[in-house]
């Protein structure tokens, strides 16, 4: 079946500055691929849905200066969490989608200190 | 964003015992999808379910298609340990998943 790879799966940075988090498809080329960001306790809330070639596109209220997304390939997307502060701090999740199947990575959590 | 509203918000059973969530939505659907998520990870498909009245199984999990396309059911049976964790409806439109709320399950000793 087809497997997403998330990287890093934790991170801790200073607030101030800059984390990249890798999403690839491994068996499969990805055209489109999704940002989530799930807080404690919560459910998942899409961010951003990333275009290979071209620009993502943001959801209602999510910075797009602050969650810079690039997907240069079909196998693998790339969001930057710019000038991180402690409220940035949450688990970030990337989905590729396979035909009709979307697959998740195992996330990533992201501490702001 | 839109949320789908699940209930119950979280459940304490005994192994063994069945269970039983819904997730119900203003919006209507043409495909919900049922996925588990153990803490720390992504959420991992359970279920995908594509037609109005459709009901799918895969293994002990059971779930349903709304015929108003605005619900979905699940149904485990005969629950077991890890069966543990939180489980999220999401209905698919324009090519992008709204998910619900979450049910988490706890399976008392």
């Amino acid at each position: 079946g087809a497997v997403v790879s998330q990287h890093p799966s934790w991170v801790i940075c200073k607030s101030g500055t800059s984390v990249k988090i890798e999403c690839r498809s491994l068996d499969f080329q990805a055209t489109t691929m999704f940002w989530y960001r799930q807080f404690p306790k919560q459910s998942l809330m899409l961010m951003a849905t990333s275009n290979e070639g071209s620009k993502a596109t943001y959801e209602q209220g999510v910075e797009k200066d602050k969650f810079l997304i690039n997907h240069a390939s079909l196998t693998l997307s790339t969001l930057t969490v710019t000038s991180a502060h402690p409220e940035d701090s949450s688990f970030y999740i990337c989905s590729a989608r396979d035909l009709a199947a979307y697959t998740f990575g195992s996330g990533t959590r992201l501490t702001v200190v | 964003g839109q949320q789908l509203n699940q209930s119950p918000q979280s459940m304490f059973i005994q192994e063994g015992e069945d269970v039983s969530m819904n997730c119900t939505s203003s919006s209507i659907f043409n495909t919900w999808l049922w996925y588990k998520q153990d803490p720390g990870e992504g959420p991992v498909l359970l279920i995908a379910l594509y037609k109005a009245g459709e009901l799918t199984s895969n293994g002990r999990l059971t779930a349903q298609f709304g015929i108003t396309r605005k619900d979905s059911f699940l149904n485990i049976s005969a629950s077991i340990p890890s069966d543990v964790g939180i489980y999220f409806c999401a209905g698919l439109g324009n090519e992008k998943l709204t998910f619900g709320t979450g049910t988490r399950l706890t399976i008392i000793p």
